[in-house]
């Protein structure tokens, strides 16, 4: 079946920088990744997602690329800010949206 | 809309005993599911429905069950308690036409 990994566990970064979290999949047959932010207490939410005809999709400041060749999709959030501070987790369907994988999560920490 | 309504919040079970999580959602969805979260290891799929009576089992069904009787609902029924089953658990609805899913609030489960 399906395996993500996903990385960092954790990430702090300062207000107005980058952040960066990186996701690999294993079976080539998947085609839909989404990604969720899950704020603490509260239910995950899908913040942004891509398929596997698309290489790169931007909404805002957050942009997720796609690697099919190589079994990877990204996660950039740029000028982060304190708001920002959550646990991402990627995900990727293994035959159907309906039937996802998901990575283990990454806290980001923004910093004022 | 109420959206994806999980009840109870949360509760506490002796080993062995028996009870069921509700779900309920009132966005004429098609694709239903419940995860578990554990610290650590992200969502994990327990079963998921694609329609009424239809279900299927997830990544991690055993000690679980589930029925989907009507579009709206979509019980998780624990069969015998185990503190392995201490967990956040969390139901989810999909609208077919997206890969989205709309989570519940979560439901805390301790296992005794």
């Amino acid at each position: 079946g399906e395996n993500v990994e996903q990385h960092p566990s954790t990430l702090s970064v300062q207000e107005g920088d980058s952040a960066v979290i990186k996701c690999t999949y294993s079976d080539s047959a998947s085609n839909y990744f989404p990604w969720y932010k899950q704020e603490l207490g509260k239910r995950p939410q899908l913040i942004i997602d891509i398929r596997s005809n698309v290489g790169e999709k931007k909404d805002q400041r957050i942009a997720v690329t796609l690697n099919k060749t190589a079994k990877h999709f990204s996660l950039h959030i740029t000028e982060t800010q304190p708001e920002d501070s959550a646990v991402y987790f990627c995900a990727a369907s293994m035959g159907g949206f309906q039937k996802l994988v998901f990575g283990t999560g990454t806290r980001l920490l923004v910093s004022p | 809309n109420a959206g994806v309504t999980q009840t109870p919040k949360f509760q506490v079970l002796k080993t062995g005993q028996s009870m069921t999580l509700q779900c309920a959602q009132d966005m004429n969805h098609e694709y239903m599911s419940w995860y578990r979260q554990d610290p650590g290891m992200g969502l994990r799929l327990i079963h998921y429905s694609v329609g009424a009576g239809i279900t299927d089992q997830g990544e991690v069904p055993n000690g679980y069950n589930v029925s989907r009787s009507t579009t709206e609902d979509f019980p998780l029924r624990l069969l015998s308690a185990a503190p392995s089953q201490t967990s956040v658990y969390f139901c989810a609805s999909t609208p077919g036409s997206t890969g989205e899913l709309f989570f519940g609030e979560g439901s805390r489960l301790t296992v005794l």
